[in-house]
């Protein structure tokens, strides 16, 4: 069975603050690992696509690291703001190409 | 000029009925999927078709059927509403797996439609 778990399930983090959380997965078989952004009555919207071990990538404020090897991503923003308050999603694509998700990880941001 | 296009927005009605929900995409992808967003929040996959033929279909009772008339469209078929179907319900599409562009490409959402079965 693939799990693929995501931690902490919910955090709250003061503005201005930074923060960071995990996407845990399986260490064979790997292909992509997909980042979303979910905002609360909204649809997923993609954030990073990582396919490569070591890689990093940032979109303004946010940025991710994978690890391949151990099975882990990381998902950072720097310096909150209000709106970055939103589930954030991983799922693990397997060498099959059947996308597996994490149960996500709700940010809330307090002014 | 959006991307995933699903209705209606919201959808409410009795026990016992038909209904559907459509979906289409303009991205040119090949795999269109649905998802059900389950009461506890999380996206679990029910159907994913791949240039109109069933790729993947998960444990969903067969009061749910997809139709595919085309690439671009995946509808979504329910019969005999039951209270516990009441959900949100999210069409996506990719490129096919195997596509030059799926290695890097994400899921592109519809902006769900809202079910509620009374």
């Amino acid at each position: 069975i693939l799990n693929v778990e995501q931690s902490p399930q919910s955090l709250h983090v003061q503005e201005g603050d930074s923060t960071n959380f995990t996407c845990s997965f399986p260490s064979s078989n790997f292909y992509a690992l997909h980042w979303y952004r979910w905002e609360t009555a909204k649809s997923p919207e993609a954030l990073f696509v990582m396919t490569l071990n070591g890689d990093e990538k940032k979109k303004g404020r946010i940025s991710a690291t994978l690890n391949t090897k151990e099975g882990y991503s990381y998902l950072y923003i720097k310096g909150s703001q209000p709106e970055d308050s939103a589930t954030y999603l991983c799922a693990f694509k397997d060498s099959n190409y059947q996308l597996i998700w994490g149960a996500g990880t709700k940010l809330i941001i307090k002014p | 000029d959006t991307a995933v296009s699903q209705t209606p927005k919201y959808l409410v009605t009795q026990m016992g009925n038909d209904k559907s929900i459509k979906c289409e995409q303009n991205l040119g992808h090949d795999t269109m999927y649905w998802y059900k967003q389950d009461s506890k929040k999380f996206l679990k996959i029910m159907f994913s078709y791949n240039n109109k033929e069933l790729i993947i279909n998960e444990t969903v009772p067969n009061r749910f059927s997809p139709k595919s008339p085309d690439k671009a469209h995946l509808n979504l078929h329910i019969n005999s509403l039951e209270l516990g179907d009441s959900a949100v319900y999210f069409c996506a599409s990719s490129p096919p797996p195997g596509y030059r562009d799926s290695y890097n490409s994400p899921l592109h959402f519809g902006n769900g439609t809202r079910l509620t079965v009374t």
